[in-house]
């Protein structure tokens, strides 16, 4: 069965601190790689990664894959407390989403 | 706003009872997906229909059913509704179905409680 891991499963930062937000997997045969936030409903998309090394960037957020160690980070610089949420990572290998556990994250002011 | 639209947002009913969940996708979108998110199980995929076709399917129990119609909205049918299948299921769309390269939108979710 294909595997997702995120760590932390949790952190609590202040305001201002960068954090980073590991994804790492099992699975060779896939896509694209998705990040998504998830505050207190629906999931909204943040990065879709199909290429490794390339970094993706949107504002003070970036994200990575490496497809040689089989990982993602997703970088998060001068957090504000706007960014307290769970910050999920999937897979994408055609036709399904399969979903790591996510990385609570809560930002103090 | 993702622009896929699910109702209702909140559903309480009993143990054995049935259920229809409704998801319209973004304008455009020919792939509807279902997933369940529950607290110990994380999100998981259910099913997906593409332009009125299933296309794939995940970890659907057999009391689970889904349909895409020709409009493209889709219907999750939960049927002997049990205790654990209490959770957050949510639809999500996209343009394409099987290239592993198009990004899923999510829809707000419809929370059940089965009592």
């Amino acid at each position: 069965e294909d595997k997702v891991v995120q760590s932390p499963l949790s952190l609590v930062v202040h305001e201002g601190d960068t954090v980073t937000l590991n994804c790492s997997y099992e699975v060779t045969n896939f896509r694209s790689l998705l990040w998504y936030k998830q505050e207190k409903k629906a999931p909204t998309f943040l990065f879709m990664l199909t290429s490794s090394g390339i970094e993706k960037k949107s504002g003070r957020l970036s994200s990575i894959l490496d497809k040689k160690e089989l990982f993602s980070i997703l970088n998060i610089t001068a957090t504000q407390t706007g960014d307290s949420a769970v910050y999920l990572c999937a897979l994408n290998a055609g036709n399904m989403l399969t979903f790591g556990g996510g990385t609570r994250l809560m930002v103090k002011p | 706003d993702s622009g896929v639209t699910q109702t209702p947002k909140h559903l309480i009913t009993a143990t054995g009872q049935r259920v229809t969940l409704r998801c319209s996708p973004r304008s455009g979108d020919l792939s509807v997906y279902w997933y369940q998110q529950s607290l110990d199980q994380g999100l998981q995929f259910l099913i997906q229909y593409y332009n009125g076709e299933e296309r794939a399917k995940g970890n659907i129990l057999e009391r689970f059913s889904a349909q895409q119609f020709p409009d493209l909205h889709s219907e999750l049918n939960l049927s002997s509704l049990e205790l654990g299948d209490s959770a957050l299921y949510f639809c999500a769309s996209s343009s394409g179905g099987t290239g592993g390269i198009d990004t899923q939108y999510f829809g707000p979710g419809t929370r059940l409680t089965v009592l």
